[in-house]
Formats: C-alpha cells, sequence, structure tokens
C-alpha cells in the first residue's frame, strides 16, 4: 500500500527564517513520482514540483528546494527566507505506477509565516 | 478566462436538497477529477474522468453523481447528503489520465459545501 506522512501539522515562523517541510512516504513500487502542492488561503492547489524515483537530485527554483532521499523514502521541502506570501497548506503527494492518475497526499503542513 | 475554475464558490444545502458542482477546465486536458477535502483528514480522490469515460470510482457513496458531457466540463450532481459531506470539494485536470508522471494535475479554487 502506499501512503504519504506529512508528521508536522503547523509550523509557525518568523519571516526570513528557513523552514524545512518533512514528508516521508511508503510504497512497494519502484517506479513513482513524487510531487509538493502549496495551497494558499483562495482554495486552489498550486503544483510546485515533481519528482521521479530514478532522479535523486537536489532541485533548487529561487527560494524554494527539494532533498529527495530513497534512502530514507523522504522527500523533504525547504523554503529559505521565509515571507508572509509563503503562508498557506502544503501537501507533499505520491503517485502509484497505475494508469489512473492518482494522487496519494498526505495529511498537509499549515505554514504560517509572521511578519 | 485560463486555468480551472469551479462554480458555486461556496454552497449551503439541506440533507434533502439536490444541487450540482460545476467545473470548467479552458487548459485543453482530457482528464478531469473530483477530490474531497475534509478537515483533519488527506484529499481523497473520488473519480477520475478520461475523455469523459469514468476510469476510476473511488468507492463513492452513491448520493454523489458525477457527469463529464465533454473533457471540458466536469460536475457533481449532490442527493440526500450527510452533515459529514460537509468538505472542500476540489476539480482538477491534466494532459490525460494515463500520463500523471509528465503531467501534473491543475486545480480549481474549490467548493465549499455545508450540508446541514
Amino acid at each position: 500500500a502506499q501512503k504519504v506522512t506529512q508528521a508536522q501539522t503547523e509550523i509557525s515562523v518568523v519571516e526570513k527564517e528557513d523552514v524545512t517541510l518533512d514528508c516521508v512516504y511508503e510504497t512497494r513500487d519502484t517506479t513513482y513520482y513524487l510531487f509538493w502542492y502549496k495551497q494558499p488561503p483562495s482554495g486552489e492547489l498550486v503544483f510546485l514540483i515533481r519528482r521521479n524515483s530514478f532522479d535523486e537530485q537536489n532541485e533548487i527554483s529561487g527560494r524554494y528546494s527539494w532533498n529527495f532521499q530513497k534512502s530514507t523514502s523522504s522527500f523533504n521541502f525547504t523554503i529559505t527566507a521565509s515571507q508572509v506570501v509563503d503562508s498557506a497548506v502544503y501537501f507533499c503527494a505520491l503517485t502509484p505506477p497505475d494508469n489512473t492518475g492518482k494522487l496519494i497526499f498526505g495529511q498537509g503542513t499549515t505554514l504560517q509565516v509572521k511578519p | 478566462e485560463t486555468g480551472v475554475t469551479q462554480t458555486p464558490r461556496h454552497l449551503v444545502m439541506g440533507m434533502t436538497n439536490k444541487k450540482s458542482l460545476k467545473c470548467e477546465q479552458h487548459l485543453g486536458h482530457n482528464a478531469m477529477y473530483w477530490y474531497k477535502q475534509s478537515a483533519k483528514k488527506p484529499l481523497e480522490l473520488m473519480f477520475v474522468y478520461s475523455l469523459e469515460e469514468r476510469v476510476e470510482n473511488n468507492s463513492v457513496p452513491s448520493r454523489f453523481s458525477p457527469e463529464c458531457p465533454n473533457s471540458s466540463h466536469l460536475f457533481l450532481h449532490l442527493h440526500t447528503l450527510q452533515p459529514e459531506d460537509s468538505a472542500l470539494y476540489l476539480c482538477a485536470s491534466s494532459q490525460d489520465s494515463k500520463s500523471s508522471y509528465n503531467s501534473p494535475l491543475h486545480f480549481g479554487n474549490g467548493t465549499r459545501l455545508t450540508v446541514t
């Protein structure tokens, strides 16, 4: 069975602090994709990144970076120099290798960045 | 207008009412999805449509009835709902349901449903 766990329910930081959101996944498949989505107060989920199971290179996009480690089944997300606009719920998700476009989401981490 | 649009944004209905949620995508995608987001629970996939054909029904009660008349529109018809059905219902689309690896889901803003 596949499962995604985001152990941090809520995180509160002060602006300009760095913050890391944890994601641990479970799957028996050798091929899978991992995602991060951001859900601002407006409600829609905004796609941030997709990573396939064969690519363990870390990725950096501006203030965002992702650390994928298959050895620990983790796909952590770090925001550097956080800003108030980063306040949102962040979801980690896993796609199993079937053909239904199904995303298995974690419970989400609510990030509050205070000015 | 671009992206995925959902209407209404908020809906309050009684348990005996019949209502419908509407989703429209302007991305040229072939697959559309309904997800349910309840408080304190992970997002749950409800239905998947690919080229107007339902390819997944994730054990959803029959009081939820989806309809996909074309690849741009998706409806969720609601009938005799329960208070525990109150949630945020999110519509999403992707290039197609078999290429989720290469095509991330694009979500709408959701409909906040309250069943009284």
